[in-house]
C-alpha cells in the first residue's frame, strides 16, 4: 500500500495553464507538506497543513494555493503556470512530533512538472 | 550563510570502502536532524535520525555535535546499493513547535560507489 501518493506523476502544460496537483496520506498523520525540488536538485518547503490548519507557507507567489479538504488529503492549485514553475512537486506527511521527538517525514513519489 | 551547507561531491568510493559525510547548520535552535537518502528521480527517504548521543544502524553511525553545529554520517563497508545522494536534514523548530515544522534540506552530497 502507497502511504503518500500524488497524482500526476508527471505534468506537462503550457504557460498560463492552470493546473493541482493531489496528495493523499493513509499514514493516519495530522500534518502534510507540500516541497518544491528545483532543476539544482534543491529541496525546499513551501506550505505545511496541520489538521487542515495553514501552518508554514513560505516565500512562494501567490498563484500557488493549497487546499486541505481533510487532514490526508493536501492538494496544491497553480494558477497561471510559469516556465519557473517547473519543478519536481514533493508532498510529504509526519504524525508531529513523531518518535522521541523527532518529526520523521515520509515523501510521496513527487509530480515532475513541465512548462512549456 | 546558508542554512544547511554540506559538500555536493561527487565521492567517488571503492565497494567495501569507509566513507563519511559533513553537514554544518547555522540555527543554533534547531532541535532535531536526520539523513535522508534520495535515489535519482525518487523521493527523498528517511535513512536516520541523528541524536546527541550518536547512534548506529548496522553499517550507518550519524553524529551530532550541537557546539560546532555539525552533523556527521559515517557508512562502513559501502555497497554499490548505497550509491545516491545524501540530504542533511534539519528541523528548524520555528513554527509551531507542534511537528508541522518543514524540514530545511542541504543540497545533498552524491555518493557513486565503484565494482
Amino acid at each position: 500500500d502507497t502511504a503518500v501518493s500524488q497524482t500526476p506523476k508527471y505534468l506537462v502544460t503550457q504557460m498560463g495553464n492552470d493546473k493541482s496537483i493531489k496528495c493523499e496520506q493513509n499514514l493516519g498523520h495530522d500534518t502534510m507538506y507540500w516541497y518544491k525540488q528545483d532543476s539544482k536538485k534543491f529541496l525546499k518547503i513551501m506550505f505545511s497543513y496541520n489538521n487542515k490548519e495553514l501552518i508554514i507557507n513560505e516565500t512562494v507567489p501567490n498563484r500557488f494555493s493549497p487546499k486541505s479538504p481533510d487532514k490526508a488529503h493536501l492538494n496544491l492549485h497553480i494558477n497561471s503556470l510559469e516556465l519557473g514553475d517547473s519543478a519536481v512537486y514533493f508532498c510529504a506527511s509526519s504524525q508531529g512530533p513523531g518518535l522521541a521527538g523527532s518529526y520523521e517525514q515520509y515523501f510521496g513519489p513527487g509530480t515532475r512538472l513541465t512548462v512549456t | 550563510r546558508k542554512e544547511v551547507e554540506q559538500d555536493p561531491g561527487p565521492f567517488n568510493v571503492p565497494e567495501g570502502a569507509t566513507v563519511a559525510f559533513n553537514c554544518t547548520y547555522s540555527n543554533s535552535a534547531s532541535q532535531s536532524f536526520f539523513w535522508y537518502r534520495q535515489d535519482c528521480r525518487k523521493e527523498p527517504k528517511l535513512l536516520m535520525s541523528v541524536y546527541s548521543s550518536g547512534n548506529e544502524d548496522g553499517r550507518f553511525t550519524a553524529q551530532l555535535n550541537r557546539a560546532s553545529q555539525y552533523i556527521s554520517l559515517l557508512i562502513r563497508d559501502s555497497k554499490l546499493s548505497d550509491s545516491a545522494t545524501y540530504l542533511c536534514v534539519v528541523n528548524p523548530n520555528m513554527y509551531s513547535g507542534g511537528g508541522a515544522d518543514g524540514l530545511t534540506f542541504g543540497k545533498g552530497t552524491h555518493l557513486i560507489i565503484q565494482p
